[in-house]
């Protein structure tokens, strides 16, 4: 089955506790992306990855970091957590080419709360 | 950059009426892509549909249609015949045409009663 993956789903850690979320898929994606969805923000977008080896800043980096050693893995690194990185976060990935045909499929979500 | 505005935070419909969300853009493109994604509890995001700017022909997808009004800046939801598994988010998006960062607005909740 065709999916995008993230692990855990749910995580309760504290503050400065170094932490991954990994994301996974399985459909031979170039793009791959992280979003963290907030109350009243809607989703706003944290870094992304055109290829493997190659990522950029989103809307919203600050605190995060990525890697994209395969194509097909896309973890989300927080370093040093805090209270405010609390949230829901999405990870997606699309083909490459043209982005407008390339539907961006979703992982189901990990909620993260940072004491 | 480009912001997207759903101005009702709160809708509810009943079952079998129809029901329209709205959604407004601002850009300076000219091409670009817009979607509509939903969130049910289960919080999976699920494309609704999609529309390109430079189509004049609004997109259908079953019960769910699209109202786009490019110059207007404004791409709203019809969803007739609502259902009782209609009841999510619903978060209206923007794509440039050069890009691929989904830019979404802050979603409107949409709960169909029997």
């Amino acid at each position: 089955e065709a999916q995008v993956t993230q692990n855990p789903r749910y995580l309760i850690t504290v503050t400065g506790k170094k932490l991954t979320v990994t994301c996974s898929q399985n459909m031979n994606h170039e793009y791959m992306s992280w979003y963290r969805q907030d109350p009243g923000l809607g989703l706003r977008q944290i870094y992304y990855s055109m290829n493997v080896e190659v990522t950029d800043k989103g809307d919203v980096p600050e605190g995060y970091k990525v890697s994209r050693k395969e194509k097909r893995n896309f973890p989300l690194i927080l370093e040093s957590p805090s209270p405010n990185q609390t949230s829901l976060y999405f990870c997606a990935s699309s083909f490459a080419g043209l982005a407008s045909y390339n539907e961006q499929f979703f992982g189901p979500g990990t909620r993260l709360t940072v004491l | 950059a480009q912001t997207v505005t759903q101005s009702q935070t709160e809708m509810s419909v009943q079952e079998a009426e129809t029901v329209t969300l709205s959604c407004t853009y601002d850009t300076s493109e000219n091409n670009y892509y817009l979607f509509w994604y939903k969130q049910p509890p289960s919080r999976q995001m699920i494309l609704v549909i999609r529309q390109e700017a430079y189509k004049q022909q609004n997109a259908t997808e079953n019960r769910f249609s699209v109202n786009f009004q490019k110059a207007a800046k404004s791409f709203s939801l019809k969803i007739s015949d609502s259902q009782l598994g209609d009841t999510a988010m619903y978060f209206c998006a923007f794509m440039k045409d050069s890009g691929y960062a989904l830019n979404f607005g802050k979603g409107t909740s949409l709960l169909v009663t029997p």
